[in-house]
């Protein structure tokens, strides 16, 4: 697609159950970033895939976080036994390189809003 | 303490009216910093994009400005619109391989007829 695709857009769950959010990002795209964003908090950083290599994990904030990349293109974060705390909005972005290393832009997507009740 | 400090919060303008967003930022040395917009509901979108030897950058009403000897940025709105009203985010990476963007909190911008 044109741009970086989440769903569900938004996601209502108990407490205690588990979620899977998924990311499409840009087509030839190899720079895959998971963000969660709290109500009047700047974006905090989950998780980073970049190709082949093993995805830098040092943002997720629990055990109960995990996230993969197959085939180097879809994502899926997966949070079990959520908590109240883990509501937030859930946004993934894709580059055509590390951000960080160039000046390639981000790209996106709209998040899934997730609220645990 | 944030390492990317937005001010103000939150500002309302009317419509037609300038207005100019600061970020101060900590980090060092940085590689780049961005200037996003943040509609509600949707994801951030780059406005402005200035490495460190970048000292300003248009982006039609938008224009960023970057000392980055005071290790300050400005993002200014010329004739604001309605539809400029969002979260404005400042964002830094530092160099050395691949890195983590440090978000500001942002600054919620509500433009007013």
């Amino acid at each position: 697609g044109a741009g970086v695709s989440q769903s569900p857009s938004n996601k209502v769950t108990e407490k205690g159950k588990d979620v899977e959010l998924r990311c499409d990002p840009i087509s030839g795209h190899t720079a895959l970033y998971w963000y969660r964003q709290s109500l009047g908090q700047g974006l905090e950083f989950l998780i980073y895939f970049q190709g082949n290599s093993a995805p830098d994990k040092s943002g997720l904030p629990s055990d109960r976080f995990s996230a993969e990349r197959t085939g180097g293109s879809v994502s899926t974060l997966t949070i079990q036994r959520t908590q109240q705390e883990d509501s937030a909005v859930y946004l993934c972005a894709s580059s055509l390189m590390s951000a960080g290393e160039s000046n390639y832009g981000y790209t996106f997507g709209s998040g899934t809003r997730l609220t645990v009740v | 303490k944030n390492q990317v400090e937005q001010s103000p919060q939150s500002l309302i303008i009317l419509e037609g009216k300038n207005c100019t967003l600061q970020c101060n930022y900590t980090v060092s040395p940085f590689s780049n910093l961005r200037w996003y917009k943040q509609d509600t509901g949707r994801g951030p979108v780059s406005l402005t994009i200035m490495t460190f030897s970048e000292n300003t950058k248009s982006n039609g009403r938008y224009t960023a400005t970057l000392d980055a000897d005071t290790k300050q940025s400005s993002l200014h709105i010329t004739a604001s619109q309605l539809s400029d009203s969002a979260s404005y985010i400042c964002v830094v990476s530092a160099p050395g391989g691949y890195n983590k963007l440090i978000f500001g909190a942002g600054t919620r911008l509500a433009v007013h007829p």
